[in-house]
């Protein structure tokens, strides 16, 4: 089964500069890779999935990551932190074998002004 | 399609009372998933459903939790009696099959006093 982690419970951040959210995965395969937001006492919302079509994956709000097997990470980046950033980030394993999300702790970014 | 709807967006209950939670999928998905998300225990999943058929209920707390999905187009989400540690954000989602996008509503804020 996949699992990733999360390397960072909090990320604190100026406006203006780049943000890195870290996650390592545990397959013996490429996994399907997906990262998730939670904005304050909102749902969750897809910002990007990897599906092995391509290593660099853009998402939303600027937001992309790069799949390396070579280093087995899936890490978030995003060159200019924006105040609306500030939320809870989810790096999520598609479980093939059963079709479940199971989420992790997540990652806590804080934009400060 | 108007996304995942929940209801209600708020309960609050008193010990001992039936909560039902309900839940209206994506139109064509297949899979259905009920989670809880806490503080102390972050974002769990209880149970999910493929074609209306529960497949995995690992995650279900305790005999007071029951789920059903009497067809594709809704779920409940059962607790009797609720107890004031039930207290938390209870999320569904839905989606089509592995490495897409899973959708989540905006969740039911349960309170159990």
């Amino acid at each position: 089964a996949q699992s990733v982690t999360q390397l960072d419970s909090h990320v604190s951040v100026s406006e203006g500069t780049p943000v890195l959210l870290r996650c390592n995965y545990s397959s013996s395969y490429s996994p399907s890779l997906f990262w998730y937001v939670q904005h304050p006492n909102k749902g969750l919302q897809l910002l990007l999935k990897y599906t092995s079509a391509a290593t660099l994956v853009k998402g939303i709000n600027g937001f992309e990551a790069e799949f390396k097997k070579s280093e087995t990470s899936f890490h978030l980046t995003k060159p200019s932190a924006h105040m609306s950033d500030a939320a809870e980030y989810f790096c999520v394993p598609d479980n093939n074998a059963g079709n479940m999300l199971t989420f992790g702790g997540g990652t806590r970014l804080m934009v400060k002004p | 399609d108007a996304g995942v709807i929940q209801s209600p967006r708020h309960e609050v209950t008193e010990m001992g009372q039936e909560v039902t939670l309900r839940c209206k999928p994506i139109s064509g998905h297949d899979y259905l998933f009920w989670y809880r998300q806490t503080m102390m225990r972050g974002l769990e999943l209880l149970i999910y459903f493929n074609n209306n058929v529960p497949i995995d209920d690992s995650g279900m707390p305790e005999d007071r939790f029951s789920a059903k999905m009497p067809n594709a187009s809704f779920s409940t989400l059962k607790i009797q009696p609720s107890e004031p540690r039930d207290s938390a954000v209870y999320f569904c989602a839905s989606r089509r099959g592995g490495n897409t996008e899973a959708f989540f509503g905006q969740g039911t804020r349960l309170t159990v006093v």
